[in-house]
């Protein structure tokens, strides 16, 4: 089974900083992959997903996610922050089911 | 919109009871799942379905079960509560597209 690794447990970063969630995982055969979030006390909603075509996808609230497939890897970005995006992030892989990353919390300080 | 409806946001239980968890949708997905999200861990598989009284177990069903009597109906089940199922549960579908779509979650603690 496929499986998904976060980097970062938590990325502090100031307002209007650019910042970057890594995420790698780990598939020997084509997947989907996407980027959710959390806000607190919420369920997951979906941010991005790649599942076939131009590698660089663009989702809500301005975050950009290049899937890069011979490194493994589905990089988040974001190239200027606000205190709004602060939250937890998941990235996941789907093939039969979907599985996820342990998640990166992201807090973003005034 | 899609809309994955849990039937608590909050549950208080004992130790030992027997407790139910219900997630509904309403867009005739044929795939429903259920995940526990623990602080580090992300959202860990518990049990997933493909279709009406189908189930496959995913990465950590011990302690629970489920049942799919109905499309739209998944319910998660904990036989005998124990406080190490002290947790946030998420209930997801999909379709035959991969996205899935999140319930806003119930967070259950078992006393």
């Amino acid at each position: 089974a496929q499986s998904v690794t976060q980097l970062d447990s938590q990325v502090p970063v100031f307002e209007e900083a650019p910042v970057e969630l890594r995420c790698n995982y780990s598939s020997s055969v084509s997947v989907y992959l996407f980027w959710y979030v959390q806000y607190p006390n919420q369920g997951l909603q979906l941010l991005l997903k790649y599942l076939s075509g131009s590698t660089l996808v663009k989702g809500i609230n301005g975050f950009e996610a290049e899937f890069n497939k011979s490194q493994t890897s589905f990089h988040l970005r974001k190239p200027s922050v606000h205190i709004s995006d602060t939250a937890e992030y998941f990235c996941a892989v789907s093939d039969d089911d979907m599985r996820f990353g342990a998640g990166t919390r992201l807090t973003v300080k005034p | 919109d899609v809309k994955v409806t849990q039937s608590s946001r909050y549950l208080v239980k004992r130790t030992g009871e027997k407790v139910f968890l219900e997630c509904v949708q309403d867009m005739d997905h044929e795939n429903m799942f259920w995940y526990r999200q623990d602080p580090g861990l992300g959202l860990r598989l518990i049990y997933f379905s493909y279709d009406v009284k189908m189930k496959e177990k995913g990465d950590i069903p011990e302690g629970y079960s489920v049942s799919r009597e109905k499309k739209e109906r998944f319910s998660l089940i904990l036989e005998s509560a124990s406080t190490n199922q002290t947790s946030m549960y998420l209930c997801a579908s999909s379709s035959t597209g991969p996205e899935a779509f999140f319930g806003q979650g119930t967070r259950l603690t078992v006393v």
